[in-house]
């Protein structure tokens, strides 16, 4: 079946202005995350939902950062005010919420704050 | 706190000579650990797992307790393992964030 998608593939914005980065995960996969990669940089944990328990947030750098998920399925990553130090490629993996199971990455948002 | 090093940033070796990336970790449990490969314009995706044994391509790892260790190691190179690699982990059971190492780009030339 299909494998993680995630849109825009590309967001080019300015500084300041709020973007909003969306997440469709593999039919049937509980549990979905979202990661950062700044240039030069590995990935970050950002956030964790898994079926309807609550969200782990403790992975996002700042309150202007948001995620949300309905039930189990899309999934949008809100960045408020945005700043140049929040370009970087913005990944969504899902995977089927058994302990240990493998995250599936989707083709990332590149995002760049000008 | 958990942490994955990956000390070389870039590696270059021949087609057919053998190959090491290197992965160390830092982590107060017993932890999961993954190598991670992105090909040239394709997605993130799972090489191998150290729980699975297993060999992917040629690749194997092996978990080092004692060093912590997981290095990923191939005994003859060839041209389409040229990706970047990244080294990650989680603390098992209930933690399930991946912490991902800062990534080794390999090229293997001919």
């Amino acid at each position: 079946g299909a494998g993680v998608s995630q849109s825009p593939s590309n967001k080019v914005t300015e500084k300041g202005k709020d973007v909003e980065l969306r997440c469709d995960p593999i039919s049937g996969h509980t549990a979905l995350y979202w990661y950062r990669q700044r240039l030069g940089q590995g990935l970050e944990f950002l956030i964790y939902f898994q079926g309807n328990s609550a969200p782990d947030k403790s992975g996002l750098p700042s309150d202007r950062f948001s995620a949300e998920r309905t039930g189990e399925s899309v999934s949008t990553l809100t960045i408020q005010r945005t700043q140049q130090e929040d370009s970087a490629v913005y990944l969504c993996a899902s995977s089927s919420g058994l302990v240990g199971e493998t995250q599936y990455f989707g083709p990332g948002t590149r995002l760049l704050v000008l | 706190a958990q942490r994955v090093t990956q000390p070389e940033k870039l590696l270059s070796v021949f087609k057919g000579a053998p190959v090491e990336l290197k992965c160390n970790y830092s982590y107060s449990g017993s932890p999961e650990l993954f190598w991670y490969v992105q090909y040239s314009r394709q997605r993130l995706q799972l090489l191998l797992r150290h729980i699975s044994r297993e060999s992917i391509k040629g690749f194997t790892a092996d978990l080092n307790k004692g060093e912590t260790s997981f290095h990923l190691k191939k005994p003859f190179a060839q041209e389409e393992d040229s990706a970047m690699y990244y080294c990650a982990l989680t603390g098992g059971g209930s933690n399930y964030k991946l912490t991902f190492g800062k990534g080794t780009l390999l090229t293997v030339n001919p």
